[in-house]
């Protein structure tokens, strides 16, 4: 167990719909990432929150949102759904979100569109 | 544009022979190097890492070793058991626009009996 709680585990919805996915980071981390694995592909990262404040930003498309809240949990909100938006959605936290630290890394989210 | 590559997607391997896993990365601001591992329907577990001002890290049956001149590392995995089958992450991090963790599309390791 990483620490790293994400919520819900698998989540089906249909096309045009929005999703919030939830990630609690392991206690003490301030930092958080997400990133998306579709099918046979390598982990793709989306956007990094420090401390409430977003810190970096990969490509992530702009039917796409995060934030971390106050108590350092954050969401991946996730509208005008795709078939081609199925894929495992996964949160990792480190401790300063600088270099030279590890991410742990959630079980994800896998997310259905249909 | 890959910044981490992992160029093999599969490897097998016989049990108790060594496994070697290859990563590439072009950002020359990549400072700080990673190995995860996966397992299906789990998230990336962290292996090792090794930062930019060595050149081998070594924990227990996993060594990872950098060579900064070509941009490359690799992992060592001695002797290879069947649990080390598993997806294999290379994964990198450094300073400014590269502070992301970056990773490669992975390496299915399979250890074969």
């Amino acid at each position: 167990d990483s620490g790293v709680t994400q919520t819900p585990k698998h989540l089906i919805t249909a096309t045009g719909q929005r999703v919030t996915l939830r990630c609690s980071p392991r206690s003490g981390d301030l930092s958080v990432y997400w990133y998306q694995q579709s099918l046979d592909q390598g982990l793709q990262f989306l956007i990094q929150y420090y401390n409430g404040e977003e810190r970096a930003k990969g490509n992530i498309l702009e039917r796409f949102s995060a934030q971390q809240f106050p108590d350092l949990h954050s969401e991946l909100n996730l509208s005008s759904l795709e078939l081609g938006d199925s894929a495992l959605y996964f949160c990792a936290s480190s401790v300063d979100g600088g270099v030279n630290t590890e991410a742990f890394f959630g079980q994800g989210t896998r997310l259905t569109v249909v | 544009d890959q910044q981490v590559k992992q160029n093999s997607p599969s490897l097998s391997v016989q049990e108790g022979r060594i496994s070697i896993l290859n990563c590439d990365y072009t950002n020359s601001m990549f400072d700080y190097f990673l190995w995860y591992k996966k397992y299906p329907a789990e998230g990336p577990t962290f292996l090792i890492s090794i930062s930019s001002i060595k050149d081998k890290n070594e924990d227990g049956r996993f060594t990872v070793f950098l060579n900064k001149s070509a941009k490359h590392l690799s992992l060592h995995i001695v002797p290879s058991q069947p649990g080390d089958s598993a997806v294999y992450f290379c994964a990198a991090s450094g300073t400014g626009t590269a502070s992301k963790l970056t990773f490669g599309t992975g390496t299915r390791l399979q250890v074969t009996l």
